[in-house]
């Protein structure tokens, strides 16, 4: 059983460019949810997804970033016109229920570091 | 506004004693806690939880501790190895934090053989 995989692992861009991290859920799970991890910090809670809808995105900056979770694929963090600021570790997790009624844990990816130069 | 701390950004231990990982919440509504475990290049994996109608939950080497008056929890690990050297964040979830789990700073502990 594959656990939750995330692609790249790193990723390398140029300010004002766009960034696209992918990230696949445990199969069976239809809930999705991102993270970011700045350097020396926790991990801050940015959107959570369940399939074609954004259940909370109460973490996400409001502006330049948007994210997705289509009916098939994967789902997408998109960082459009990347700042420095912006260089962070993305993690994803899934879970097979909504974690509040169900007390679930969380199931992690690997991560995308992002890297704006 | 962070509502779940780990005060302590390190703890330093030698092998075969008693590792304690502290954390502290504020949000009351907050009722269900859990540890997790993260590695270098890693994404956090589960350690385990413990719901807010218990005090107390053992699995193996590790024991949670939830003190609800005082809105703290407190990981150990006995006896602390080596390869419990990481990275360890307590986390919150429930209440009107609904669908999303709330993560402290993390606390890197150093297990010395």
């Amino acid at each position: 059983n594959a656990g939750v995989m995330q692609n790249p692992r790193h990723l390398v861009r140029r300010r004002g460019q766009e960034a696209r991290l992918r990230c696949s859920p445990m199969k069976g799970h239809s809930h999705v949810y991102w993270y970011r991890q700045l350097p020396e910090e926790g991990l801050k809670f940015m959107v959570y997804l369940q399939k074609e809808n954004i259940i909370d995105e109460s973490g996400m900056p409001k502006e330049r970033f948007s994210a997705e979770f289509p009916k098939e694929g994967p789902s997408i963090l998109r960082i459009q016109q990347v700042v420095r600021g912006d260089s962070a570790a993305y993690f994803c997790a899934s879970s097979p229920r909504s974690i509040s009624a169900t007390n679930e844990k969380l199931f992690f990816g690997s991560g995308t570091q992002l890297s704006v130069l | 506004d962070q509502q779940v701390k780990q005060n302590s950004p390190s703890l330093s231990v030698q092998e075969g004693r008693i590792s304690i990982l502290n954390c502290d919440y504020t949000n009351s509504m907050f009722d269900y806690f859990l540890w997790y475990k993260k590695y270098p290049a890693e994404g956090p994996t589960f350690l385990i939880s413990i719901s807010s109608i218990k005090d107390k939950n053992e699995d193996g080497r590790f024991t949670v501790f939830l003190n609800k008056s005082a809105k703290h929890l407190s990981l150990h690990i006995v006896p602390s190895q080596p390869g419990d050297s990481a990275v360890y964040f307590c986390a919150a979830g429930g209440g009107t934090s609904y669908g999303k789990l709330t993560f402290g700073q993390g606390t890197i502990l150093t297990v010395h053989p």
